[in-house]
């Protein structure tokens, strides 16, 4: 299945940094997705992305559809305590399939 | 907001013993998944359906798993004799038709011993 390489791994930062996470693929899909997810809870979408390269904003969110449809990346600007969490990226070539990155846990010191 | 809700939210049961998770998808949505996540790792993608019938599967989704669609609104997945590394969350998903974006259930924590 395609492989979703997504970094970095983990960060710590500083409330009101900015944060930036990326994903890249070696397959090419025609949907990038972001989610965060929270303790014990399900994935919940923050962006959908639809069309090489697109960019696309959410409040403090921003992603991009890379040009070549194989990357996208999540830009958080100005983070506040509740960023907190795992973000992951998701691929999707098909109707049928939604392929995840391995998640970017993010930490906020206050 | 209508959402996807899953039962049970937890569920511990012996290794071999049969299990079944629910999912009640959104209501108009068409396209119907399940996933998995071992603890600290990344969601895993299991099977997506599609009218009445498996459209894919991963090869984690082997034959000791089956979904089914026993009416209108459920969505089950059955692991027929579970083994320890079976222990995961399980998440459903459902997807309207012509949209891209899943809506996750919170899960199914799946404990065996």
């Amino acid at each position: 299945g395609q492989q979703l390489n997504q970094s970095p791994q983990s960060m710590f930062i500083q409330e009101g940094e900015d944060v930036s996470m990326n994903c890249t693929s070696s397959s090419i899909f025609n949907t990038w997705l972001w989610y965060k997810q929270d303790p014990g809870e399900g994935p919940v979408l923050l962006i959908a992305l639809y069309k090489a390269g697109e960019l696309t904003s959410n409040g403090r969110l921003t992603a991009q559809f890379g040009i070549t449809r194989k990357d996208s990346f999540l830009n958080i600007s100005a983070s506040i305590p509740s960023d907190v969490g795992i973000y992951f990226c998701a691929g999707q070539l098909n109707d049928y399939k939604l392929s995840f990155g391995a998640g970017t846990t993010v930490t906020v010191r206050a | 907001e209508p959402e996807v809700t899953q039962t049970p939210s937890h569920q511990v049961t012996q290794m071999g013993q049969e299990v079944i998770l629910r999912c009640v998808p959104i209501s108009n949505h068409l396209y119907f998944y399940w996933y998995r996540q071992i603890l600290g790792q990344k969601v895993e993608f299991l099977v997506s359906f599609y009218n009445n019938e498996i459209s894919e599967k991963s090869e984690i989704f082997d034959d000791q798993f089956s979904v089914e669609r026993p009416d209108g609104s459920n969505f089950t997945l059955k692991i027929r004799s579970t083994k320890l590394e079976d222990s995961a969350m399980y998440f459903c998903a459902s997807r309207g038709q012509g949209g891209g974006e899943l809506f996750f259930g919170e899960g199914s924590r799946l404990t065996v011993l």
